[in-house]
C-alpha cells in the first residue's frame, strides 16, 4: 500500500545549526513533492515545491532535495531559529497528475528549535 | 489580502443536529477541498472540488456533503452529526487541482460532537 513516512517523534535542534527532516515514500510515483509547515491550532502554510526532475530548490533558508530512487526527501532549515518552531509536512502528487485532488499528506515532524 | 475563510473556528454540537461549516476564498481559485485532521492520523481529505458544480469524494466522504454553487464558497454539510465527526476540519484552494498547485488553507474549524 502508499505510505509516506516522517519522523513521528519530536526533532530538537540547538538555534543556529542545521535542521533536517526526512519524508520517505514507498509505492508512489510523485511528479511533485510539497513541503508546509503547520502552528498548533493553524491551517498548513505551503512552502516549497520540488518536481521529479529537480534535485534541489531553495528558498532563502530552506533547502529540499529530492531523490526518487531512494524515494526520499530531505527538508533542511540552515541557521535554525525558536521560530522555526513548528509541525512540516510533506505532501506528495501523483504522476498521473490529478493534482492537489490527488494530493496525499504525511504526519509530519514536530521540530523544537532550543534557544 | 488573499485567503481562505472558514467559519466558525470553534463549534459544539449535538449529535444528529445538522450544520454547515462554510468556506470561502477570495483568490478566484478553481480548485477547493475539504480535509480532517486528527491526532495520529494526519490531514485526510474529505472531498474536493476542480470548479463550479464538480465535486467528488476523497478519503473519507462518508457522513459528509458538500457543494459547489459559486467558484468562491466550497461549504461542509453534515447531515447527521456523530461523536466520530469530532475533529479539526480545514478548507484549501488551490489555482488549478493538477499539477502539483499548492494549497492555501483555512485556518481550521474545531467540530466537537457530544
Amino acid at each position: 500500500s502508499q505510505k509516506i513516512e516522517q519522523n513521528s517523534e519530536a526533532l530538537n535542534i540547538q538555534e543556529g545549526k542545521t535542521a533536517t527532516l526526512t519524508c520517505n515514500y514507498t509505492n508512489y510515483s510523485p511528479a511533485y513533492l510539497q513541503w508546509y509547515r503547520q502552528d498548533p491550532g493553524r491551517g498548513p502554510v505551503f512552502l516549497l515545491l520540488i518536481r521529479e526532475n529537480e534535485k534541489e530548490k531553495r528558498k532563502e533558508r530552506l533547502k529540499v532535495t529530492f531523490d526518487t530512487t531512494l524515494k526520499q526527501s530531505l527538508f533542511h532549515i540552515t541557521a535554525s531559529q525558536p521560530a522555526d518552531s513548528a509541525t512540516y509536512l510533506c505532501a506528495l502528487t501523483g504522476s498521473s497528475g490529478g493534482g492537489a485532488d490527488g494530493l496525499t499528506f504525511g504526519k509530519g515532524t514536530h521540530l523544537i528549535i532550543q534557544p | 489580502e488573499a485567503q481562505v475563510t472558514q467559519n466558525p473556528r470553534y463549534l459544539i454540537t449535538v449529535t444528529g443536529k445538522k450544520l454547515t461549516v462554510t468556506c470561502s476564498q477570495n483568490m478566484n481559485h478553481e480548485y477547493m477541498s475539504w480535509y480532517r485532521q486528527d491526532p495520529g492520523l494526519g490531514l485526510r481529505q474529505i472531498y474536493y472540488s476542480m470548479n463550479v458544480e464538480v465535486t467528488d469524494k476523497g478519503d473519507v466522504p462518508e457522513g459528509y456533503k458538500v457543494s459547489r454553487k459559486e467558484k468562491r464558497n466550497f461549504p461542509l454539510i453534515l447531515e447527521s452529526p456523530s461523536p466520530n465527526q469530532t475533529s479539526l476540519y480545514f478548507c484549501a484552494s488551490s489555482p488549478q487541482g493538477y499539477y502539483g498547485s499548492p494549497l492555501h488553507f483555512g485556518n481550521g474549524t474545531r467540530l466537537t460532537v457530544t
